[in-house]
């Protein structure tokens, strides 16, 4: 196991509806960062948190934001739900973010949106 | 865009046989490489990692081959078992990125008994 938890688990949520998913580092990260991952596709970068701030963003639109809290867990939130939005969204954190920090992977929460 | 790819989205093995997993890279930016193994229902789980400056790296039963003249990757793995069996992704990391990771989109790795 990584150390790194997420919540809920699985998700039903309808079109239009807006959802909070929360993620807990390991301990001793300090960065978080947010993956889509579609069936059958590899996972694709949302944003990435570090020290409370947003440090990088994928081709996401601003309805996908995310929060990170002093003890760097982290929160994506998504507004507006389209059906497209049907997936595993997976937290991982690492101890900083320079090229080759390993990046720990939690479980993921599974979101469909009908 | 740049993009990671894989050319197989299923490999079949023997158990005890060797497999080879491979991907290729369009992004001659990238400074770091890494295979991650993914089971069902599971997170992504770290395996092995290259840099750019290396060719070859060894871990247990796994070996990791960086060819940046033709921009491939590939994983291989020893004497398959069936634990291994789960979808494979490599994914790399720009040097302009910090760590963030641009993955691709897997090779379902089966091993039969």
């Amino acid at each position: 196991e990584t150390g790194v938890t997420q919540s809920p688990t699985h998700l039903i949520k309808t079109r239009g509806q807006q959802v909070t998913l929360r993620c807990s580092s390991q301990s001793g990260h300090n960065t978080v960062s947010w993956y889509q991952q579609a069936l059958g596709q590899g996972p694709q970068f949302i944003f990435q948190y570090y020290r409370e701030e947003e440090n990088g963003r994928g081709n996401f639109p601003p309805r996908f934001s995310g929060l990170q809290f002093p003890n760097y867990s982290s929160e994506l939130n998504v507004n507006a739900l389209e059906l497209d939005d049907s997936a595993l969204y997976l937290c991982a954190s690492s101890p900083n973010t320079g090229v080759g920090e390993t990046q720990y992977f939690g479980p993921g929460t599974r979101l469909l949106v009908l | 865009g740049e993009s990671v790819g894989l050319h197989l989205p299923t490999l079949s093995v023997q158990e005890g046989d060797n497999s080879i997993i491979n991907c290729a890279y369009s992004n001659s930016a990238s400074d770091y490489f890494i295979w991650y193994k993914q089971e069902s229902g599971k997170g992504p789980q770290f395996i092995i990692d290259i840099r750019s400056n290396m060719d070859k790296r060894q871990g247990q039963r796994v070996t990791v081959l960086l060819n940046k003249t033709v921009k491939h990757l590939s994983l291989q793995i020893a004497a398959t078992q069936p634990g291994d069996s789960a979808v494979y992704f490599c994914a790399e990391n720009p040097n302009n990125a910090g760590n963030m990771l641009t993955f691709g989109g897997g090779t379902r790795l089966m091993v039969k008994p």
